[in-house]
């Protein structure tokens, strides 16, 4: 079945920390992967896919198909990084997602 | 560069009535989705159309009904709305580079 789990619900971490928000995926065909990220009260923004292997705001994800997994992570988190983040995989030709049930990331000063 | 335009923001339904949520994309993307987010159960796909003139339900597509009648606008409709339906609607639609998602309507049904 094609799934993907967010293993964390809630992450807290301090100003300065790394960061690393866990994603697995479940597919049998070549997954496309995406992260996702909401701030309060806002609208999803997509944040990194994995085809374009880009860093944003600092975060970086790499798929590694052998782990099934496709981490978020940044070296320094920064407090205006508070927000949900969304896992999802891209899987068959209707583009639909499959989504993460998110990570609320929390950064405190 | 609009993206995609989602109206209203807000909105209060009492239990029975009805109401359209609407959808609007200037991206040229033919695929368009509806989903529904409630606290702590991510984001379920209500329905979604991969085309005008073609629409098809997602997980959660009971109490709802949607139209495609062109490649920019994805109405939503609430018949008989239900306290079950109070929550946040978000549209996106969807191209190459991932999906642009509205600002979402948050209705609440008393």
């Amino acid at each position: 079945a094609q799934r993907v789990t967010q293993p964390e619900k809630l992450l807290s971490v301090f100003k300065g920390a790394p960061v690393e928000l866990k994603c697995n995926y479940s597919y049998s065909g070549s997954p496309e992967l995406f992260w996702y990220v909401q701030y309060s009260r806002q609208r999803l923004q997509l944040l990194l896919r994995h085809i374009s292997r880009e860093s944003i705001k600092g975060f970086t994800a790499d798929l590694n198909k052998g782990e099934t997994s496709f981490h978020l992570k940044k070296p320094f988190a920064q407090e205006e990084d508070s927000a949900m983040y969304y896992c999802a995989l891209s899987a068959g030709n209707n583009r639909k997602l499959i989504w993460g049930l998110g990570t609320s990331l929390a950064v405190n000063p | 560069n609009a993206g995609v335009t989602q109206t209203p923001k807000f909105r209060i339904l009492k239990i029975g009535q009805s109401m359209t949520l609407q959808c609007a994309q200037d991206m040229n993307h033919n695929y368009m989705y509806w989903y529904r987010q409630d606290p702590g159960m991510g984001l379920k796909l209500i329905y979604y159309s991969v085309g005008a003139g073609i629409t098809d339900k997602g997980e959660v597509p009971n109490g709802y009904n949607v139209s495609r009648s062109t490649t920019e606008d994805f109405p939503l409709r609430l018949e008989l709305a239900a306290p079950s339906q109070t929550s946040v609607y978000f549209c996106a639609s969807g191209g190459n580079y991932g999906y642009t998602f509205g600002s979402g309507t948050r209705l609440t049904v008393v």
